[in-house]
């Protein structure tokens, strides 16, 4: 039974490009949220995605990012024109419905994004 | 707005010894805390999980309490071992406003570091 699966595991930008971060939650959740650790802080809630529904973004910078948990496929962190400051660890996890205050969630190894 | 603090941050001690860190939160309106364990350059493991309604848990050589009226929670790591030596994170799910979605609001975490 995969854990939560993220790629890249690395990824570098120049800045002014895009960047897409992608994450398969554990079979059978359908619950993901992502996270962003900067470097020397600690990690912060981003956005919290049920399939087909963007359910709590207010952790996300109101420009340039993006997120997605489509019907099919992974859930997609998109930034456009990525500045210096993204740099980051970025870490997707998974919980089940629907008892998930309950549940811990499960957390992939992340998408370590570096801006040149 | 929920802050959640851990106290020390850093700690370096001999094969062996029993420890015991420190998490504090301002708000005690949660649904639980978590303990999680952050490996260089791997996503978090979860440790364990306390409901509020609940006082500890225990697994292996780990025991967590937790005081809610008080803010505080503490993990102690019984007879540690080098293999303990990683970063230790607390984190809470907020119940302020009801509509908590199960976000984790992290501390900065413990850098633990057992010596041979």
């Amino acid at each position: 039974n995969a854990g939560v699966m993220q790629n890249p595991r690395h990824l570098v930008r120049r800045r002014g490009q895009e960047a897409r971060l992608r994450c398969s939650p554990m079979k059978g959740h359908s619950h993901v949220y992502w996270y962003r650790q900067l470097p020397e802080e600690g990690l912060k809630f981003m956005v919290y995605l049920q399939k087909e529904n963007i359910i709590d973004e207010s952790g996300m910078p109101k420009e340039r990012f993006s997120a997605e948990f489509p019907k099919e496929g992974p859930s997609i962190l998109r930034i456009q024109q990525v500045v210096r400051g993204d740099s980051a660890a970025y870490f997707c996890a998974s919980s089940p419905p629907p008892d998930r205050l309950n549940q811990p969630q499960h957390f992939g190894d992340g998408t370590r994004l570096s801006i040149l | 707005k929920q802050e959640v603090t851990q106290i020390p941050a850093a700690l370096s001690v001999p094969e062996g010894e029993n420890l015991v860190l420190n998490c504090s939160f301002t708000d005690s309106a949660i649904y639980n805390l978590q303990w999680f364990r952050q490996d260089p350059g791997k996503g978090l493991t979860s440790l364990l999980l306390i409901q509020s309604s609940q006082r500890e848990q225990t697994s292996g050589r780990l025991n967590a309490s937790l005081d809610k009226s008080s803010g505080r929670s503490t993990l102690y790591i019984a007879a540690s071992q080098p293999g303990d030596s990683a970063t230790y994170l607390c984190a809470v799910v907020g119940a302020a406003g009801g509509t908590s979605y199960g976000k984790l609001t992290f501390g900065q975490g413990t850098i633990l570091t057992v010596h041979p």
